[in-house]
């Protein structure tokens, strides 16, 4: 069964500063990489996918990440933080699983920016 | 894509009493799912709904407290039974992502008391 590991509970960084969000995975194939945003009272919104091809991949806001198959791993990476980006970042992989399609989450990153 | 419609949004239920949320895909989709979020925490699989079968539970969930509906291909419905004030979190349902994404509803937020 896949998982993901998200060990950063919580990231303060300042206002223009640049961010890296971890996420390793495990899964015994290619997987399906995602990371979500999710905004206080907000519901999930798409930040980049990965599927196959190029392994680094660029998202919405300015955000990009790069899939590194020898480490597992998956991390999200912003060169300089708006205010706006304070919210809880979630990472998930995918995978075919006789014919079940669900994405398993991680635990999530709190970020907070500070003026 | 997918738009996808939640309802309610949010409620405030009696302990005991029993809650649907439905939720209304604008496109047909094979599977869809439904998550929890408990407070402060990840979103977690409850089932897979299929169309003209019986939902997939996740471990640790089961039917008599989670039943699940799939009536056509467009539109589902989770019951929360016999609440009690753990079952406050927040329920979401996504669509199978097929080769782009995957969708979710905004989320029935539910707090029990």
């Amino acid at each position: 069964a896949q998982s993901v590991t998200q060990p950063d509970i919580h990231i303060t960084v300042s206002e223009g500063a640049s961010l890296e969000l971890r996420c390793n995975y495990s899964y015994g194939a290619t997987p399906y990489l995602f990371w979500y945003v999710q905004s206080p009272g907000q519901g999930l919104q798409l930040l980049l996918k990965y599927f196959s091809g190029d392994t680094l991949v660029q998202g919405i806001k300015g955000f990009e990440a790069e899939f590194k198959r020898s480490q597992s791993s998956f991390n999200l990476r912003k060169p300089s933080v708006h205010w706006s980006d304070a919210a809880e970042y979630f990472c998930a992989v995918g995978a075919k699983v006789t014919g079940r399609r669900a994405l398993t989450f991680g635990s999530g990153t709190r970020l907070q920016v500070q003026p | 894509s997918a738009v996808i419609s939640q309802k309610p949004s949010r409620d405030i239920c009696q302990r005991g009493t029993s809650l649907t949320i439905q939720c209304q895909v604008d496109s047909q989709v094979t599977m869809m799912f439904w998550y929890r979020q408990q407070p402060g925490q990840s979103l977690t699989l409850i089932a897979t709904a299929n169309q003209g079968s019986e939902a997939t539970y996740e471990s640790g969930f089961v039917i008599d407290k989670f039943p699940i509906s799939r009536p056509n291909l467009t539109f589902s419905t989770l019951t929360v039974s016999n609440m009690s004030p753990e079952d406050s979190s927040i329920y979401l349902c996504s669509v199978d992502f097929g080769s782009t994404e995957a969708f979710f509803g905004q989320g029935t937020r539910l707090t029990v008391v």
